[in-house]
């Protein structure tokens, strides 16, 4: 059985961090794309971050490029965003995300896996 | 970055009716395999987005066939035949083209009529 558990969400001070953590079971991580989504209270979804599939091309929103990290570990099958100097405007629930849209000679497929949001509160 | 542009942003339709929402990118999704990297997503209230359609209009598993995904390049359409209790909720497409780095349109919420 598959299962996505979202840790590490909160309350934190402007200007803090904080680190949000995938837990993975039932697959391998490795070869799957995997991002982090975010859903602002009463508004749609926003794309955060994301790895590429073998892991070797990170990418970021320019609403959070230099202040957020996106790493795994392979070993632990975990997906981590560290978030450092957060702000009132990163409130959010924040999804972790799993991909894997295959094409090959004999048809196609797509795993998708997501966690269960983690909240994130910025605020004084 | 590939701006995805989604219409009608609200829909309300009476169960056993039709509904169809449209999607459009700034550019074309059709990557060099031939598949347009387009995807649907349903997401209900208070749970995750769920896959319905990948690549433009293959059904993920488990998805009713009620739900059709069509179109290429930049204009894409999802259809459902007859609308459901069940299928309540917001719709987004997402372009994956340039991975990592998504897009997800507004969001189009289907409200019972």
């Amino acid at each position: 059985e598959v299962q996505v558990l979202e840790s590490g969400g909160g309350l934190v001070q402007p200007g803090g961090s904080l680190r949000l953590s995938c837990a993975v079971s039932g697959f391998s991580i490795s070869g799957y794309v995997m991002n982090w989504v975010r859903q602002a209270p009463g508004k749609g979804l926003e794309w955060v971050a994301g790895l590429s599939g073998g892991g070797v091309v990170t990418d970021y929103a320019d609403s959070v490029k230099g202040r957020f990290t996106i790493s795994k570990d392979n070993s632990k099958n975990n997906l981590d965003l560290q978030m450092n100097n957060l702000r009132a405007e990163d409130t959010a629930v924040y999804y972790c995300a799993f991909q894997d849209i295959a094409v090959t000679s004999v048809g196609v497929g797509a795993d998708d896996y997501w966690g269960q949001g983690a909240l994130v509160t910025v605020s004084s | 970055d590939i701006v995805m542009t989604q219409s009608p942003l609200s829909l309300y339709v009476t169960p056993g009716e039709p509904a169809s929402i449209s999607c459009r990118s700034s550019q074309s999704l059709l990557h060099r395999n031939g598949y347009n990297h387009l995807h649907w997503y349903l997401q209900k209230p208070g749970q995750s987005p769920q896959l319905l359609i990948y690549l433009g209009s293959d059904r993920a598993s488990g998805v009713p066939d009620r739900f059709s995904g069509s179109g290429s390049g930049t204009d894409f359409t999802l259809r459902i035949s007859r609308v459901e209790a069940e299928d309540f909720g917001v719709y987004y497409c997402m372009q994956g083209l340039q991975t990592p780095r998504y897009t997800f349109g507004q969001g189009t919420k289907l409200a019972i009529k």
